[in-house]
């Protein structure tokens, strides 16, 4: 079965500062990856994927991930935090069933950030 | 993208009753998913719904638990049946982007607001 793993339960950082949100994944046969964000009180929100081509995939609100096959990593980062990119961030990875696909999510990484 | 709207938004239920959460999403889509995430948790699949046919249900979820409905290609309904306290949780219902999807598309999810349920 195909996993990921979020070994940070939350991170902190400053307003300004870059953050990283670390992700690394267990998977057969070339891994399909996805972040996404969940505010208070919300849905979750998808961020970005990769599939293939460039390691370094740019998605949404300024957020880039960069896959890493030989660490087997999708780390999430951004050059400056902003206070309101505080939120509950996932990691997912796609995994084939019988009858299509499903998504399976990390256990969530928390950021705040500081001002 | 699309627009994915559940109701209730929120409900607070007594222990022993049923729920039925309501996900109608602004296009036609092949598959629906139904996820659950538990107070602090990450968010596990219940279930698949796909329209004119029987939902398929992930291990250690049941049918006469979590009934679903699919009648229509914008339109689905996850029942919580015979609730206790541990069942409190959001359910989230999700929807693959773009059209046609045949089980090849590279899988990103749409998602509701999620519905939270409070059982006393």
């Amino acid at each position: 079965a195909q996993s990921v793993a979020q070994p940070e339960d939350q991170v902190n950082v400053a307003e300004g500062n870059p953050l990283t949100v670390k992700c690394t994944y267990s998977v057969s046969g070339n891994p399909y990856l996805f972040w996404y964000v969940q505010y208070p009180n919300r849905g979750l929100q998808f961020l970005l994927k990769y599939i293939t081509g460039d390691n370094l995939v740019k998605g949404s609100y300024g957020f880039e991930a960069e896959f890493n096959k030989s660490q087997t990593s999708f780390h999430l980062k951004k050059p400056s935090a902003l206070v309101s990119d505080s939120a509950l961030y996932f990691c997912a990875v796609r995994e084939r069933m019988e009858y299509g696909n499903k998504l399976v999510f990390g256990a969530g990484t928390i950021l705040r950030v500081k001002s | 993208s699309a627009v994915i709207s559940q109701k209730p938004s929120r409900d607070i239920c007594q222990r022993g009753t049923s729920l039925t959460i309501q996900c109608q999403v602004d296009s036609q889509v092949t598959m629906m998913f139904w996820y659950r995430q538990q107070p602090g948790q990450s968010l596990t699949l219940i279930a698949t719904a796909n329209q004119g046919s029987e939902a398929t249900y992930e291990s250690g979820f049941v049918i006469d638990k979590f009934p679903i409905s699919r009648p229509n290609l914008t339109f689905s309904t996850l029942t919580v049946s015979n609730m206790s306290p541990e069942d409190s949780s959001i359910y989230l219902c999700s929807v693959v982007a773009g059209q046609g999807y045949d089980g090849t598309n590279t899988g990103e999810l749409f998602f509701g607001e999620g519905s939270r349920l409070t059982v006393l």
